[in-house]
């Protein structure tokens, strides 16, 4: 089984759209969750940090569920400009991050 | 402020030749982490550093790849007697520290083998 795994997509949806993405990993002892985005043939860049209590940033909600080791992120009212990879990463203290294989997302006019 | 400094982005070797890339981490940041990304593929771990120090290298292929962070200068990650399916982007990044959360990642550094 893979350390971290995403459903790949692509997920296709229209403008205004709610879209959810969920992700699983499997070291109970990991600490630390993030969602990066990556554009085309660009570097990640960090979307938000995932805390225990969940946790939102304008269109975005970020979830943990360290009992069902569980992440899920909520974007709400679709740009366009959402169109990338999300990917999700999980640290352990002292080790390494590891990503998840990335969710394609395209928003379509 | 400069953030992660990766060179080249670009590269082109032949088959047997050497890659050498080089990272800069952003001011202050001590951990370097390397990463590979196959085309249409996520991205892999391949070893995480501290000046000096390899951390963990346990995504690093037994042969031709190695890393150093030297206490002077950047991050290298070498490749010897490259081969095709070494072509990837590399990408590294940087943290300040142990369990500080954000990476910081340069632009990547883009390998071609002929």
């Amino acid at each position: 089984r893979k350390e971290v795994e995403q459903d790949p997509g692509p997920f296709n949806v229209p403008e205004g759209a709610t879209v959810a993405f969920n992700c699983t990993y499997s070291n109970s002892a990991s600490q630390s969750f993030f969602w990066y985005r990556q554009d085309c043939r660009k570097e990640p860049k960090l979307l938000m940090s995932v805390y225990s209590s969940g946790n939102e940033d304008g269109r975005f909600t970020a979830q943990l569920n360290r009992a069902s080791q569980y992440i899920s992120l909520l974007i709400r009212d679709s740009k366009l400009s959402d169109s990338a990879t999300y990917l999700c990463v999980v640290n352990n203290y002292g080790q390494n991050f590891v990503f998840g294989p990335g969710t394609r997302l395209s928003v379509l006019p | 402020n400069a953030g992660v400094m990766q060179n080249p982005r670009h590269l082109v070797r032949r088959r047997g030749q050497e890659a050498r890339l080089r990272c800069s981490p952003m001011k202050g940041h001590s951990h370097v982490y390397w990463y590979r990304q196959l085309p249409e593929e996520g991205l892999k771990f391949m070893v995480y550093l501290q000046k000096e120090n390899i951390i963990d290298e346990s995504g690093m292929p037994k042969e031709r790849f190695s890393a150093e962070f030297p206490k002077e200068g950047p991050s290298i990650l070498r490749i010897q007697q490259v081969v095709r399916g070494d072509s990837a982007a590399y990408f590294c990044a940087s943290s300040p520290g142990l369990n500080t959360g954000e990476l910081f990642f340069g632009e990547g550094s883009r390998l071609t083998v002929l």
